[in-house]
């Protein structure tokens, strides 16, 4: 099956620097590639996503890179705000053949104000 | 849109005992998601529901869980007899059909096994 891999674990920076967590995924056969959002007590929740027909994607201070070749894929955080901190989670999947999502093990954010 | 719906939030049990959780995904959504989240680490996949069938259980504890989605809408999932090992937060979560990527998680029931 698919494997996960997230980095770092933690992550302190100062508000206003610029984040990036890492994941790696074993199997080329997956194709979607979410990230998700978890505030402390409260449900995930998709803050960006990206398909393995496109290299990047990006939405207001956040964006995803993608490299098929490697398996790997990023999610950077700009310009870093208190309310940035949470834990982040990458997943994979696959879209044929109907799998569920395969979560990284998670990376807490701290912003420092 | 309503979300997700879970119930309890909280339950703590001894172990060896048995606990049930209950899902309501959002409406019209046909596939639904048990997932475990243990502190500190990622949600893992129990069991995959498309309507009342079952995609994917290679990874639920059949001896000890079970879960069911009789009508194709509300599901439960349950554990008996409990272990301490079960302690998490078990996620529901749904999704409108197996080719929709986006899956919508419900806030979770804490289990605390003692």
């Amino acid at each position: 099956g698919e494997n996960v891999e997230q980095h770092p674990s933690t992550l302190s920076v100062q508000e206003g620097d610029s984040a990036v967590i890492k994941c790696t995924y074993s199997d080329s056969a997956s194709n979607y590639f979410p990230w998700y959002k978890q505030e402390l007590g409260k449900r995930p929740q998709l803050i960006i996503d990206i398909r393995s027909n496109v290299g990047e994607k990006k939405d207001q201070r956040i964006a995803v890179t993608l490299n098929k070749t490697a398996k790997h894929f990023s999610l950077h955080i700009t310009e870093t705000q208190p309310e940035d901190s949470a834990v982040y989670f990458c997943a994979a999947s696959m879209t044929t053949g109907r799998r569920a999502l395969t979560f990284g093990s998670g990376t807490r954010l701290q912003v420092q104000p | 849109e309503a979300g997700v719906a879970q119930s309890p939030r909280y339950k703590i049990i001894e172990k060896r005992q048995s606990v049930a959780f209950w899902c309501n995904p959002i409406s019209g959504h046909a596939t639904l998601y048990w997932y475990q989240q243990i502190l500190g680490q990622g949600p893992k996949l129990l069991i995959q529901f498309q309507n009342n069938g079952v995609v994917d259980d290679s990874q639920l504890p059949k001896d000890r869980f079970s879960a069911e989605r009789l009508k194709g809408v509300d599901s439960t999932l349950k554990i008996q007899p409990a272990k301490l090992e079960d302690s998490a937060v078990y996620l529901c979560a749904s999704s409108p059909s197996l080719a929709y990527t986006e899956a919508f998680f419900g806030q979770g029931t804490r289990l605390t096994v003692v």
